[in-house]
């Protein structure tokens, strides 16, 4: 079963606008990861971050994670066309099964140009 | 570093076939795991393997369902008796056994059509 929630389901930008997607999990987590997906195509790990964390960068990526809401965000700066995609957060769950990820069901990010 | 790969791309084939898929990891890695993703859901777990041993597999994988790592190297995820609701992404993935918060690199998945 999916344990994450993104929000929006899909968003629509012009080209140099900033994008915010957000997401929900429900466990106790390791860390927290986001993926890209272009349309049918495999996944790209853009950022992880740990339990222990509460912000992190990446080129044009900010994330930030609230473990006491069980709640993640990502951050695009200045959007491009070629971030089109799905995007798709990630739980790694602490405890026992703590090597499969738990997706949830992504964000489908339109960039126009 | 080549990347993980997936062979094939694409399987169309009729109901109450079998197929096979193939993965190939990055080379030194010995976690691989197995995703399937139907449209516009996220990927969910199947099975996961440390070198040779398969540790786990999820309650979506069936009977009709087996996968093996010979060796600890290259993976096959067999599907017998194929239904409509198999028609699928299958993503296959790896990553090196480290503390727990290593990143999982993904292939880029064989996409299955049950006729």
């Amino acid at each position: 079963s999916q344990q994450g929630e993104e929000d929006p389901q899909a968003l629509s930008i012009q080209e140099g606008e900033n994008a915010t997607m957000n997401c929900s999990y429900k466990t106790s987590i390791n860390n927290l990861q986001w993926y890209r997906q272009n349309s049918g195509r495999g996944l790209v790990h853009l950022i992880l971050i740990r339990s222990n964390e509460r912000e992190k960068h990446s080129g044009r990526l900010r994330v930030t994670l609230d473990t006491s809401k069980k709640s993640s965000s990502l951050l695009i700066t200045a959007s491009r066309a070629a971030d089109t995609a799905s995007y798709f957060c990630a739980t790694h769950a602490s405890g026992g099964s703590n090597y499969k990820l738990t997706f949830g069901k992504g964000t489908l990010l339109t960039v126009n140009p | 570093d080549t990347g993980v790969s997936q062979d094939p791309r694409h399987k169309i084939t009729k109901r109450g076939q079998n197929v096979t898929f193939r993965c190939d990891p990055i080379s030194e890695h010995n976690r691989l795991y197995w995703y399937r993703q139907t449209l516009g859901q996220g990927p969910e777990f199947l099975t996961y393997f440390q070198n040779e041993a398969q540790l786990e597999k999820s309650r979506l994988l069936s009977d009709r369902f087996s996968a093996e790592r010979p060796k600890g190297s290259f993976s096959t995820l067999e599907i017998q008796r194929t239904e409509q609701g198999d028609s699928a992404m299958y993503l296959c993935a790896s990553s090196m056994r480290g503390t727990g918060q290593e990143t999982q690199y993904f292939g880029p998945g064989t996409r299955l059509l049950v006729l």
